[in-house]
């Protein structure tokens, strides 16, 4: 199947500073990446759709200024969470959908746990 | 609006053993997409089984069936032979057809499996 990554697996950034985690989809083109928060044993959380190219839609609740997500590329989706405070800190999953042909296949990376403090 | 409802928080098997998991979800759609996803303690997500609605024959992927029952809206997973392996969180998704690439998963709230040696 189709590869999805993530960088970075882990990290831990300081109260107020910003951290970026980035999303590729090494061997298709994803016309259409997904991010999600995850907190422990819960399901996952959409936060918004990016589509390559133009702006992301936000799911609502999820401030959009806060975690500002580009899609600058058919293989690449940033997430940065700015100003980071603890109450950020949690498992984030990105996930890549490819074209029609494969419009019902999503793909997750392995995700980033971010911790804050 | 689409739910997905997983009534089972937490089940126990036996090794070798056959278990069910339940899933049930609303909606107005007549076509869509139905999903078991597999969330092991690497926390990557891992689809086990997919079903389309306009098929009536109930999908199979080696120990992995399912039990469609597009009236009653239920998809429940079986796991036959259960693995020390299959000891995971289990996700049921719903996904509409209409609208392609850029429709999302809905995600059912997860039943936690651990399969006993």
């Amino acid at each position: 199947g189709a590869v999805v990554s993530q960088h970075p697996s882990r990290v831990i950034c300081k109260s107020g500073t910003s951290v970026k985690i980035e999303c590729r989809s090494l061997d298709f083109q994803a016309t259409t990446m997904f991010w999600y928060r995850q907190f422990p044993k819960k399901s996952l959380m959409l936060m918004a759709t990016s589509n390559e190219g133009s702006k992301a839609t936000y799911e609502q609740g999820v401030e959009k200024d806060k975690f500002l997500i580009n899609h600058a590329s058919l293989t690449l989706s940033t997430l940065t969470v700015t100003s980071a405070h603890p109450e950020d800190s949690s498992f984030y999953i990105c996930s890549a959908r490819g074209g029609w042909e494969r419009s019902y296949e999503q793909y997750f990376g392995p995700g980033t746990r971010l911790t804050v403090t | 609006a689409q739910t997905v409802t997983q009534s089972q928080p937490e089940m126990s098997v036996q090794e070798a053993e056959t278990v069910t998991l339940s899933c049930t979800y609303d909606t107005s759609e007549s076509n869509y997409y139905l999903f078991w996803y597999k969330q092991p303690p690497s926390r990557q997500m891992i689809l086990v089984i997919r079903q389309e609605a306009y098929k009536q024959q109930n999908a199979t992927e080696n120990r992995f069936s399912v039990n469609f029952q597009k009236a009653a809206k239920s998809f429940s997973l079986k796991i036959s032979d259960s693995q020390l392996g299959d000891t995971a969180m289990y996700f049921c998704a719903f996904m509409r057809v209409i609208g392609g690439a850029t429709n999302k998963l809905i995600f059912g709230t997860g039943t936690l499996l651990a399969v006993q040696p």
